[in-house]
């Protein structure tokens, strides 16, 4: 059973501060990855989807990787700000044979906060 | 306007009634999923369709129907509420025809029943 975990669970941080988000996953046998964040009350928006083959995407001030051998991704995020505050998400996508779907799995978060 | 679209956005409704959740798109994706999110539980299938033809039970779809009305839209159905289908309910679409595109998230329905 695919199992995401992230770290930390929440985090606050002054404006301006370069911050890195984990998730690790138990089972490499992905598809892919995905990161999104999550306003309160709000959807889940989309930020990067890294294919299994991929080591890293980048948009803007954010980048994260994958180390599919160790379980592992990272979102950086440059140059914090207080609008960067949400919930972020990642969720990961395991493989299933012949036309199965496959199991998204999401992780529980990480809460951010940047204060001014 | 939003590519996907949820209606209603909040509901509180009573044990028993029949409840029916809307997503509409306006992305063009085959693929739409219903999702429901609970605190402590994160994110969990429910339902989810390829194409009109193709819909699928996903890990939690007891208690749930589904019907996809056109390409566009795809409608989640609680015949009869219950209390714990109290949550968040998500409708999302995905890029492409395979499992590798970007999943797409509306804005959420929040249901309450008493």
């Amino acid at each position: 059973k695919q199992e995401v975990t992230q770290i930390p669970a929440a985090l606050s941080v002054p404006e301006g501060e370069n911050l890195v988000l984990n998730c690790s996953f138990t089972d490499s046998a992905i598809y892919n990855l995905q990161w999104f964040r999550q306003d309160p009350g709000k959807g889940l928006t989309s930020l990067l989807l890294i294919q299994s083959s991929q080591r890293e995407q980048t948009s803007g001030r954010l980048n994260a990787s994958l180390d599919k051998s160790s379980g592992r991704s990272t979102l950086y995020i440059a140059a914090s700000q207080p609008g960067d505050s949400a919930t972020y998400l990642c969720a990961v996508y395991l493989r299933a044979g012949g036309t199965s779907y496959g199991k998204l799995t999401f992780g529980q978060g990480t809460i951010l906060t940047v204060h001014p | 306007d939003a590519d996907v679209t949820q209606t209603p956005r909040n509901r509180i409704t009573k044990t028993g009634k029949r409840i029916m959740l809307e997503c509409s798109q306006t992305k063009g994706h085959d693929r739409m999923y219903w999702y429901r999110q609970d605190p402590g539980l994160g994110l969990r299938l429910i339902y989810y369709s390829f194409d009109v033809k193709d819909i699928n039970k996903g890990e939690i779809s007891d208690g749930y129907s589904v019907s996809r009305q056109a390409q566009a839209k795809f409608s989640l159905s609680l015949e009869s509420a219950i209390p714990n289908q109290t949550a968040l309910y998500f409708c999302a679409t995905r890029t492409g025809q395979d499992d590798t595109g970007e999943l797409f998230f509306g804005e959420g329905s929040r249901l309450t029943v008493l």
